[in-house]
């Protein structure tokens, strides 16, 4: 099956900074990558998806990158605001069955103002 | 906004005994989900059911766990026999068709006691 490995599992950046989070999958097959943040005691949200075709996509102060090669792909958050912060989640999925997501072990980002 | 709701949001229950958590999955949605996550750790794949019946599980879905959806509308977990590490956050999640992100639900948190 699929391996998701996510890093680093903390994340501390002062306000304004950049953060990125980085994953990467073993399944070539992988062909959708969706990014989950989850505040403390909430339900996981997604924040951004992008599937294998596209090598780059962007929603505001959100990015994220696709190596389909390399089998990785990345989170980037400009900007970062005291309410970005969260545990992020990266999965992968082969869509076209819509079964299993491979979620990440997830990483702690801690906004300092 | 569409919601998936999940009830009760806390669960208390002796080792030993059944529970059964509820989700009410968004109504156009088809691909229905269950999720668990240990305090602190990932997100984990329990069951996907699409169709009446379960889909794919995983190895955490042993004959202890069964998924049922009984009438139009919810979407329900049991577990038989309550161990003490089925302890956790349950997620219901559910996908408008195979390839779409998964719209969580609030959780039900379990504890075993």
């Amino acid at each position: 099956g699929e391996n998701v490995e996510q890093h680093p599992s903390t994340l501390s950046v002062q306000e304004g900074d950049s953060a990125v989070i980085k994953c990467t999958y073993s399944d070539s097959a992988s062909n959708y990558f969706p990014w989950y943040k989850q505040e403390l005691g909430k339900r996981p949200q997604l924040i951004i998806d992008i599937r294998s075709n596209v090598g780059e996509k962007k929603d505001q102060r959100i990015a994220v990158t696709l190596n389909k090669t390399a089998k990785h792909f990345s989170l980037h958050i400009t900007e970062t605001q005291p309410e970005d912060s969260a545990v992020y989640f990266c999965a992968a999925a082969f869509s076209n069955t819509g079964n299993q997501f491979y979620f990440g072990t997830g990483t702690s980002l801690t906004v300092i103002p | 906004e569409p919601e998936v709701t999940q009830t009760p949001s806390h669960q208390v229950t002796q080792m030993g005994q059944e529970v059964i958590l509820r989700c009410v999955p968004i109504s156009n949605h088809l691909y229905f989900y269950w999720y668990r996550q240990i305090l602190g750790q990932k997100v984990e794949f329990l069951v996907s059911f699409y169709n009446n019946e379960i889909s794919e599980k995983s190895e955490i879905f042993d004959d202890q766990f069964s998924v049922e959806r009984p009438d139009g509308s919810n979407f329900t977990l049991k577990i038989r026999s309550t161990k003490l590490e089925d302890s956790a956050m349950y997620f219901c999640a559910s996908s408008e068709y195979a390839g779409r992100f998964r719209v969580f639900g609030s959780g039900t948190r379990l504890t075993v006691v």
